[in-house]
């Protein structure tokens, strides 16, 4: 099945510097993927679509120059939280799209997680 | 954008009763329904869906119904056990945008053994 490959699973970091999340898709080649936060006892958020080699597309509220998004390759994106805060600190999930599923319809497959804490 | 609305917030059922969930959206387009199942700190997981063409569809414990003219759709766990315990989010959404999910706000189910 189609597998995703979310890393780190958790960071720690000091207020104002920047952490970059990666989100790869192993065994299929990820068209779109999506990029979304979840804090404590919430649901998850959408922030942004990236497609490989475009901007990504960020929904409303969310700051493109804080929460930077490439989506250089089919099977590559990375979110990258610039000068990061307190509260910052949520678990960010990736989402990828792309492959067959069983019905024909493109596969949506979550990464693992990762669980951001600012000091 | 699509509203979507989640009832009940938090469900305590005892174990072998069954459990319901109702999610209500705005988007008239919409025609995927999923229901995923999340423990604490993990992702989120795919447990049932059903298209806009099916009213109802099952798979062991767990059913979907789907009613498109009232814009609402329930997810029905029965003989519940102690491991359903979990956040429930619905996600409908539209083919055009498929992936793109708007979660509801989540229900946290406890079964109690």
């Amino acid at each position: 099945g189609a597998v995703v490959s979310q890393h780190p699973s958790r960071v720690i970091c000091k207020s104002g510097t920047s952490v970059k999340i990666e989100c790869r898709s192993l065994d299929f080649q990820a068209t779109t993927m999506f990029w979304y936060r979840q804090f404590p006892k919430k649901s998850l958020m959408l922030m942004a679509t990236s497609n490989e080699g475009s901007k990504a597309t960020y929904e409303q509220g969310v700051e493109k120059d804080k929460f930077l998004i490439n989506h250089a390759s089919l099977t590559l994106s990375t979110l990258t939280v610039t000068s990061a805060h307190p509260e910052d600190s949520s678990f960010y999930i990736c989402s990828a799209r792309g492959g067959s599923g069983r019905s024909g319809a493109n596969v949506l497959t979550f990464g693992a997680g990762s669980r951001l804490t600012v000091l | 954008g699509e509203n979507v609305e989640q009832h009940p917030s938090t469900l305590s059922v005892q174990e072998g009763d069954s459990a319901v969930i109702k999610c209500t959206y705005s988007d008239s387009a919409s025609n995927y329904f999923p229901w995923y199942k999340q423990e604490l700190g993990k992702r989120p997981q795919l447990i049932i869906d059903i298209r806009s063409n099916v009213g109802e569809k099952k798979d062991q414990r767990i059913a979907v119904t789907l009613n498109k003219t009232a814009k609402h759709f329930s997810l029905h766990i029965t003989e519940t056990q102690p491991e359903d315990s979990a956040v429930y989010f619905c996600a409908p959404q539209g083919w055009t945008s498929y992936g793109k999910l708007t979660f509801g706000q989540g229900t946290i189910l406890t079964v109690h053994p």
